[in-house]
């Protein structure tokens, strides 16, 4: 069974600029889940979707981040205008059901300079 | 507010002794504790959990332990391996206001280093 992919890898921009993520979760789950992870701590739950829309997005900085996860499946984490602290590794995770297990994918670096 | 507290950075065990990880949390209203382990590079894969209505679950060479009371969890890793060479973190949840909403909240981690 194929896990949860992430794009890029890796990603380096300077302030002010835009940047997006891509996830594509494992196939027939239901929540899909954006974390953001900063040096030092854990991860931190950004916005969970049930199918296509927003079950919870309370911790998500509206005025410069979004995220869309249209059809149901693969979901897009934007950022605009990136902020210095916005570096982070930002982590998709995913789902059967609300309340099962949560798998990982492998995560995005984003370095803001 | 950190609810869910690692306050080891990290921790140095021989191989073949056992590793004792260490969680603390605050909200008395979680109801579900995980602990996930992360290799560099990947995302984190879950390891064990525990619900709030047991003391003890235990998985092969890994067992959680949990103090309500004190508002403890520990993992110990029985006997340890270098493959457990990996960063650890503790997670809880609870039943949140959000209809259908689940939320995992993090500690910081403890990276955890076994010697040959």
């Amino acid at each position: 069974e194929a896990g949860v992919a992430q794009s890029p890898r890796y990603k380096i921009i300077e302030k002010r600029q835009s940047v997006a993520f891509w996830c594509n979760p494992i196939s027939g789950h239901a929540t899909l889940y954006w974390y953001q992870q900063i040096l030092g701590q854990g991860p931190k739950l950004l916005i969970q979707f049930q199918n296509n829309g927003v079950v919870d997005d309370s911790q998500l900085p509206k005025d410069r981040f979004s995220a869309e996860r249209l059809k149901g499946v693969d979901s897009t984490l934007k950022i605009q205008p990136a902020k210095l602290e916005d570096s982070a590794v930002y982590l998709c995770a995913s789902s059967l059901e609300v309340g099962s297990e949560q798998f990982f994918g492998p995560g995005t670096r984003l370095t803001v300079l | 507010d950190q609810q869910v507290k690692q306050n080891s950075p990290s921790l140095s065990v021989q191989e073949g002794r056992i590793s004792i990880l260490n969680c603390d949390y605050t909200n008395s209203m979680f109801d579900y504790f995980l602990w996930y382990k992360k290799y560099p590079a990947e995302g984190p894969t879950f390891l064990i959990s525990i619900s709030s209505i047991k003391d003890k679950n235990e998985d092969g060479r890994f067992t959680v332990f949990l103090n309500k009371s004190a508002k403890h969890l520990s993992l110990h890793i029985v006997p340890s391996q270098p493959g457990d060479s990996a960063v650890y973190f503790c997670a809880a949840s609870e039943d949140s206001p959000i209809q259908g909403a689940q939320k995992l909240v993090f500690g910081q981690g403890t990276r955890l280093t076994i010697n040959p």
